[in-house]
């Protein structure tokens, strides 16, 4: 069972509609990241928040609106999607120290309408 | 060229056989290392960190050369559950902020 949760597990929307992923962590992760993967691609990095600030933003669209509410939680909020945007979205949480691994969540399948 | 380079296979190996994977990287300050494990539609999965030294973890052990900028990862008496894509993960900067994943390696272990 992996130790980071996200929800929903998949998600259809339209593209104009509004939705956004969820992904909560316990382990005292003070990393936490957003990474898009298309199929048969290695993930690609989105967001990075470090103590819940904002740390890397690998020019990602702002379609794409990341919110670290609090230590355990990362949102990432979508409006106005386009079919390109359809991948799967991992969040992860490591230590936020040298040679620390990265903890996957089991993902979001977003299919954009 | 990319930072971190690993053959795509697929790699076809008969049950109980040894198979080896390198990964390639470009950045000579590169500091953190991991062979991470993904099965079809799931997340990757760490399989093991890589230590200078060399380490080993049941039937599998990983390789690091700084000299030549490569790691590699090595499987014995291959199972049919090993069948999966084995990411190379590497870290430059010495931190956890942006790990760069190679393209990955496909393993199929058959019958």
């Amino acid at each position: 069972d992996t130790e980071v949760t996200q929800t929903p597990k998949h998600l259809v929307m339209g593209m104009t509609n509004k939705k956004s992923l969820k992904c909560e962590q316990h382990m005292g992760h003070r990393a936490m990241y957003w990474y898009k993967q298309k199929a048969k691609k290695p993930p690609e990095l989105m967001f990075v928040y470090s103590y819940e600030k904002l740390s890397i933003n690998e020019s990602v669209p702002s379609r794409f609106s990341p919110e670290c509410p609090n230590s355990s939680l990362l949102n990432l909020h979508l409006h106005a999607l386009q079919p390109e945007d359809s991948a799967l979205y991992l969040c992860a949480s490591s230590q936020e120290r040298r040679n620390r691994p990265l903890h996957f969540g089991n993902g979001t399948r977003l299919t954009v309408t | 060229r990319k930072e971190v380079e690993q053959d795509p296979g697929p790699f076809n190996v008969p049950e109980g056989a040894t198979v080896a994977f390198n990964c390639t990287y470009s950045n000579s300050a590169s500091q953190s290392f991991f062979w991470y494990r993904q099965d079809c539609r799931k997340e990757p999965k760490l399989l093991m960190s890589v230590y200078s030294s060399g380490n080993e973890d049941g039937r599998f052990t990983a390789q690091l050369n700084r000299a030549s900028q490569y790691i590699s990862l090595l499987i014995r008496d291959s199972k049919l559950s090993d069948s999966a894509t084995y990411l190379c993960v590497v870290t430059p900067s010495g931190t956890a902020s942006k790990l760069t994943f190679g393209t990955g390696t496909r393993l199929q272990v058959t019958l």
